[in-house]
């Protein structure tokens, strides 16, 4: 079983919709939950950090359920330049280890 | 100010051929990372690194060897290049948080592709 999970999509939606990603990941030790973004033949770049109680960044609000191992990205009045590939990262201390999704793609439409 | 680059940007070599691939950060971070991104868009841990402890992803071939002169920089030496090889190479890096608390988030470099013919 893969350590993280995400519907690689595509979402294609308009401009100004609202659109959620879902991510599950496989290990109830995981400690440190993330959302990146990756633009077409870039880096990944941090989005924001998810915490237990979730949280909210403008436009973007995240949620975690560690009872259900399951985090979400949820973006409002969606902008052209939302397009991008969303990357849900999972985090666990032992050896500083990282997980990444494979990532779900959206692209916003005018 | 740059705060983890990557040299070269782009790197085109034969099979057979052996290669570096250069990473530094400004940002006093304790852990650096190599990542491999496929052809597929995964991305992949190859090797968690910091003064401390090495941590090698165990699906990696021992042609790829991280090299760590000091604390900023974190090199990718690359042993007779294969055609699976391509692909783009992340450099990362992070506090250290290992034993003491939850793992910070990364920061990356632009990235490395690599193309071996």
């Amino acid at each position: 079983r893969k350590e993280v999970e995400q519907d690689p999509g595509p979402f294609n939606v308009p401009e100004g919709a609202t659109v959620a990603f879902n991510c599950t990941y496989s290990n109830s030790a995981s400690q440190s939950f993330f959302w990146y973004r990756q633009d077409c033949r870039k880096e990944p770049k941090l989005l924001m950090s998810v915490y237990s109680s979730g949280n909210e960044d403008g436009r973007f609000t995240a949620q975690l359920n560690r009872a259900s191992q399951y985090i979400s990205l949820l973006i409002r009045d969606s902008k052209l330049s939302d397009s991008a590939t969303y990357l849900c990262v999972v985090g666990r201390n032992t050896g500083n280890q990282f997980y990444f999704g494979t990532g779900t793609s959206l692209t916003v439409i005018p | 100010d740059t705060a983890v680059s990557q040299t070269p940007k782009y790197l085109v070599t034969q099979m057979g051929n052996d290669k570096s691939i250069k990473c530094e950060q400004n940002l006093g971070h304790d852990t650096m990372y190599w990542y491999k991104q496929d052809s597929k868009k995964f991305l992949k841990i190859m090797f968690s690194y910091n003064n401390k402890e090495l941590i090698i992803n165990e699906t990696v071939p021992n042609r790829f060897s991280p090299k760590s002169p000091d604390k900023a920089h974190l090199n990718l030496h690359i042993n007779s290049l294969e055609l699976g090889d391509s692909a783009v190479y992340f450099c990362a890096s992070s506090q250290d948080r290992m034993g003491t608390g939850r793992p910070y988030e990364q920061y990356f470099g632009p990235g490395t592709r690599l193309t071996v013919t």
